[in-house]
Order: structure tokens, then sequence, then C-alpha cells
């Protein structure tokens, strides 16, 4: 059964601060790994990563793939109240039936001012 | 706003009620899900849709029926549910469910539902 954990559950951290979040997964034919933000309901997505080693940026975002660890980052500079949300990693694996995405339990960013 | 509208925002219901909810994407994708989001759990597939049929079932009690009249609109009838039953179910819609979710798998803002 392909399985997505994230970590830390959930972190509390001040304006300014850098955060590291991190997705590790077990999962039979691999092949993407995406992040999403969810801030009230609606998850938005954030990167998709494929290729191991190759960042993936945006502003102040950034996500790296290890394929090697299983495992992926999603790091947060100069961290803003507006990051405050759950954010989502979801592994897309292939199984007879097609593509599977599984989700991770997501980690909860709070950020105070 | 992601393409991707779901009514009733919020439903409480009693255990031998019966209830729908309903899901309409405006991006022209031929896939549909929706996904259980319970507290402390993962996000959970329920249902999957491509082209108006059902593809995937994930062992969902018969208590959720879900119906896809055509590849714009989405239910999930729902009848004699638990208490443990409460939670946000999440539609989304892709492109295509077979040639991989890539980064376009847009979801709605969900049906918080309270089971009395």
């Amino acid at each position: 059964e392909d399985k997505v954990v994230q970590s830390p559950l959930s972190l509390v951290v001040h304006e300014g601060d850098t955060v590291t979040l991190n997705c590790s997964y077990e999962v039979t034919n691999f092949r993407s790994l995406l992040w999403y933000k969810q801030e009230k309901k609606a998850p938005t997505f954030l990167f998709m990563l494929t290729s191991s080693g190759i960042e993936k940026k945006s502003g102040r975002l950034s996500s790296i793939l290890d394929k090697k660890e299983l495992s992926s980052i999603l790091n947060i500079t100069a961290t803003q109240t507006g990051d405050s949300a759950i954010y989502l990693c979801a592994v897309e694996a292939n199984n007879n039936a097609g593509n599977m995405l599984t989700f991770g339990g997501g980690t909860r960013l709070m950020v105070k001012p | 706003e992601t393409g991707v509208t779901q009514t009733p925002r919020h439903l409480v219901m009693g255990m031998t009620n019966k209830k729908s909810l309903k899901c309409e994407q405006h991006l022209g994708h031929n896939a549909m899900y929706w996904y259980k989001q319970s507290a402390k759990k993962p996000l959970e597939l329920m249902f999957v849709y491509s082209l108006e049929e059902r593809v995937e079932n994930n062992s969902v009690p018969s208590r959720f029926s879900p119906e896809c009249p055509n590849s714009s609109h989405l239910f999930l009838h729902l009848h004699t549910l638990q208490p443990e039953d409460s939670a946000l179910y999440l539609c989304a819609s892709s492109q295509d469910r077979f040639l991989g979710f890539r980064e376009k798998l847009f979801f709605g803002s969900g049906t918080q539902l309270s089971v009395l």
C-alpha cells in the first residue's frame, strides 16, 4: 500500500523565520510528487516534482525532490502570516488501475506576527 | 476561484436524513473526484469518474452514493450517515484521469458535513 508521511505535524513560527517541511513516501511506480497549500478549504497547487535534485522555486517558496531518499522538502523563507496554512504533500504513482494520488496528513503551519 | 464550485458549504444532518452534495466544474475537465478529509487523517479518495463513468470506488460504504450525470457535474448522495462520517468533503477535477495528474488537480472549497 502506498504511503506518504509528512513532518512535522504542526509548526508555529514568527514572521521572518525560515521553515522546512518534510515529506517521505513509499510507493510503487513513482511518477511525481506534488505540494499543495490549504488555507481555508480548497487545496491549491504549489509545485510538482518529477526529477531528483532539481529545485522548483516560486518567490519565497522552494521545493526539491530526493528520489534516492524517497523524500521531498518544502522551504519557506522570510515567512509571513499569510503563509499560515496546512501544507499537503501528495505522491502520484502508477498501478494497474491507472495513476493514483496518495496524500500525506499535512503539516499545519502557523506564522505569528 | 479554482473553477470548481461545491454546494452547500456547510451541512448539518441527522442520521436518518437524506441529503446531497453538489459539485460543478467550469474547466472542461474529463475527470472528477470525491475526497474525504477528516481531522487527523490524510485526504482519502472516495470515488473517481472519468468521462461520466465511475472508474474507482475505494471501499466506500454504500450510504455514500455518487452520481455523475455529465462531465461538469458530480453529486454525492448521503443517507443514514453515522457521526464518524462528519468531515470535509472535497470535490476535485482534472483534465484526464489516465494521463497523469501533473499539477492540474483543481479542488473545490468543500462541504463541511456534521452528522448528529
